[in-house]
């Protein structure tokens, strides 16, 4: 059973990177079974996709994000990471990673960290 | 980019009665429709993949269906741990995008 854990600041200031990492435990980040995402949440709002990464290393992002957003993969620590740069106060929300499972005609994020708290403050 | 519109926005509904919540799609997204439920404080968990296969865990009266546009969750009846917030996801074909619905609150009554 696979889990995954956020960790990063909790606090980040406008105009600067936000950068977070997902630690993969109980499946290896190689595997061609998963793929890897990351999904955000504003304070009381909705579930917003950022982007995903398959074991290949490409990448895929929310057309709205893409020009800001960065998914890598660290196979050597089992991690992968999120830099969303140029932020702004509506950047402020829970990120979750989550493992992603596809086959024919579905798709699903099947596992997900708890999340982390993410304010762009000064 | 695909669109997806879930309704209503709230429903207001007693344990033991019937839920049917809506996801409509702004362009046919096969059947790459999940939906998730979420409580207060934590993060989503998979209920329904494929459009209508209900994943681990999940008893017997959640249900699923639609195809193209359209698709609907049921609760066949409530019981008090289903009160949570509900959100559909899709992926287009390629290249792969993923959009989350706005979500339906789904209250005690």
């Amino acid at each position: 059973q696979l889990q995954l854990q956020e960790s990063g600041p909790g606090l980040v200031k406008p105009s600067e990177t936000l950068s977070l990492t997902c630690t993969v435990s109980g499946g290896s980040l190689s595997s061609s079974n998963y793929y890897w995402g990351w999904i955000r949440q504003p304070p009381g709002k909705g579930l917003e996709w950022i982007g995903n990464i398959y074991y290949s290393g490409s990448t895929y992002y929310n057309p709205s994000l893409k020009s800001r957003a960065t998914i890598s993969v660290d196979t050597s620590k089992n991690q992968f990471s999120l830099k969303l740069s140029s932020v702004t106060a509506a950047d402020t929300g829970v990120y979750y990673c989550a493992a992603l499972r596809e086959g024919n005609n579905w798709s699903l994020f099947d596992y997900w960290g708890q999340g982390t708290l993410v304010t762009v403050s000064s | 980019e695909i669109v997806l519109t879930q309704s209503p926005a709230t429903l207001s509904l007693s344990p033991g009665e019937r839920a049917t919540l809506s996801c409509r799609a702004s362009q046919r997204v096969s059947s790459y429709l999940a939906w998730y439920q979420q409580k207060p404080g934590q993060a989503p968990r998979l209920l329904i993949y494929g459009a209508s296969n209900r994943a681990t865990g999940f008893p017997a009266r959640f249900s699923a269906s639609g195809s193209g546009t359209d698709f609907t969750l049921t609760i066949s009846s409530l019981e008090p741990e289903d009160f949570a917030v509900y959100y559909c996801q899709q992926r287009s074909n390629w290249p792969p995008v993923y959009s989350f619905g706005q979500g339906t609150k789904l209250e005690i009554k």
